[in-house]
């Protein structure tokens, strides 16, 4: 298995509140991604990083910021949870030399209350 | 902007029995992935179909691509319990090596 973490792994939190979520990659993959999964909608880009200090928009990036100082590192921040933003998270991490295929993280549970 | 329909959302089977979930997209690309979700847990990477005509195989799970119909096919043969779980393809070839995902086929395989 690909070595990716991800903290918390439950969040609870409430409306107006910032919560940032962190991945940490042990491959040393270039690429590193965040989507969030909810019932009905498959998996959704929110950010994404090519490199350090490198990110860039995804599909749903509204009310989400992402920070990565290091290459083992991807952090997520909810600027100021909506209980819209109740979801599943997930990291991926890609390297190009290695197919492209996405490795998944096993995922954040968050419920904004 | 890419778009990525599979078909059945919901795939209800008995053991023993074969089927095909389909993976359509709206534009060119030669590089689609499927995954497998088991509930509660992340996705595993189960086949990567990187040219047109590719197939893929392990087990009772075969996939297959066909860029110019821009679909993919996965295909169950003698389905067991074990295979009972969400699939979703993926259609890659974007900026990043971004994926877009479709909305996943929940399949369940009944005794």
């Amino acid at each position: 298995d690909a070595g990716i973490t991800q903290s918390p792994r439950h969040k609870v939190t409430e409306t107006g509140t910032p919560v940032t979520l962190r991945c940490h990659q042990t491959e040393n993959h270039r690429y590193m991604y965040w989507y969030r999964q909810d019932p009905g909608h498959g998996l959704r880009l929110i950010h994404y990083s090519y490199g350090v200090k490198d990110t860039d928009k995804g599909e749903v990036s509204d009310g989400y910021s992402v920070s990565r100082s290091k290459t083992e590192d991807f952090l997520l921040t909810l600027e100021s949870a909506t209980s819209s933003q109740t979801s599943v998270y997930f990291c991926a991490i890609s390297e190009p030399s290695g197919g492209e295929t996405q490795y998944f993280g096993p995922g954040t549970r968050l419920l904004v209350l | 902007e890419l778009k990525v329909e599979q078909n059945p959302l919901f795939l209800s089977m008995q053991e023993g029995k074969n089927y095909t979930i389909y993976c359509n997209y709206s534009t060119t690309s030669d590089r689609l992935y499927w995954y497998r979700q088991d509930p509660g847990k992340s996705l595993e990477s189960l086949f990567v179909l990187l040219s047109n005509g590719a197939v893929k195989q392990e087990g009772r799970l075969m996939a297959s691509l066909d860029t110019k119909a821009r679909l993919s096919t996965l295909h169950i043969t003698a389905a067991v319990h074990d295979l009972s779980a969400t699939y979703f393809c993926a259609v890659g070839g974007g900026s990043n090596y971004k994926l877009t995902f479709g909305k996943g086929t929940l399949l369940t395989v009944n005794p």
